[in-house]
């Protein structure tokens, strides 16, 4: 089955720095890669997301480029803001599956935005 | 608004116990699905339904089992639980006929096992 694996697991960035966070992926097939925040003591929410037949999607400060020959794909965050410390999370869609989904997550990426 | 809930929010139980966690919601989605979150291990899939009579193991479904008892209820059991069971859990639901399959989550349920 699908294997997301994210990088890395925690960050440290000062206020208004950028944050990258990496993910990889095994099947060949995945075309579909969302990204999801997690505030403390909250429920995963989704935030960006991004299809293979697009190399870069933008939302404000928020951006995420996939490579499908390398198989990763990677969430940025510019001009970063205290408000952005939370756990952020990949996933991709586990194989043989319509609608995209359910979905495989990877271990998380806990970031942390120093004022 | 239309959301997902989670019944109970917060439990404790001890080893050996016969432990439900209930699942609702009024989004009128087709697909439910229940994750667990522990801490630097993110979330694993335990078990998924697409609908009513459809039930599908997920990554880590030993020690669980789950009902789909109407579109808008999947509950969760763990027959004998386990201390290594203890963890957050979240229920999620989804629209099938979505081009996103973006995953709309319960606020969880921490079960802790003594």
């Amino acid at each position: 089955g699908e294997n997301v694996e994210q990088h890395p697991s925690t960050l440290s960035v000062q206020e208004g720095d950028s944050a990258v966070i990496k993910c990889t992926y095994s099947d060949s097939a995945s075309n579909y890669f969302p990204w999801y925040k997690q505030e403390l003591g909250k429920r995963p929410q989704l935030i960006i997301d991004i299809r293979s037949n697009v190399g870069e999607k933008k939302d404000q400060r928020i951006a995420v480029t996939l490579n499908k020959t390398a198989k990763h794909f990677s969430l940025h965050i510019t001009e970063t803001q205290p408000e952005d410390s939370a756990v952020y999370f990949c996933a991709a869609p586990a194989p043989a599956h319509s609608g995209n989904t359910p979905l495989v997550f990877g271990k998380g990426t806990r970031l942390s935005v120093i004022a | 608004d239309a959301d997902v809930t989670q019944t109970p929010r917060n439990r404790i139980t001890k080893t050996g116990k016969r432990i439900m966690l209930e699942c609702s919601q009024t989004k009128g989605h087709d697909r439910m699905y229940w994750y667990r979150q522990d801490p630097g291990l993110g979330l694993q899939l335990i078990y998924y339904s697409f609908d009513v009579k459809d039930i599908n193991k997920g990554e880590i479904s030993d020690g669980y089992s789950v009902s789909r008892q109407a579109q808008a209820k999947f509950s969760l059991s763990l027959e004998s639980a386990i201390p290594n069971q203890t963890a957050l859990y979240f229920c999620a639901t989804s629209d099938g006929t979505s081009s996103t399959g973006e995953l709309f989550f319960g606020e969880g349920s921490r079960l802790t096992v003594l």
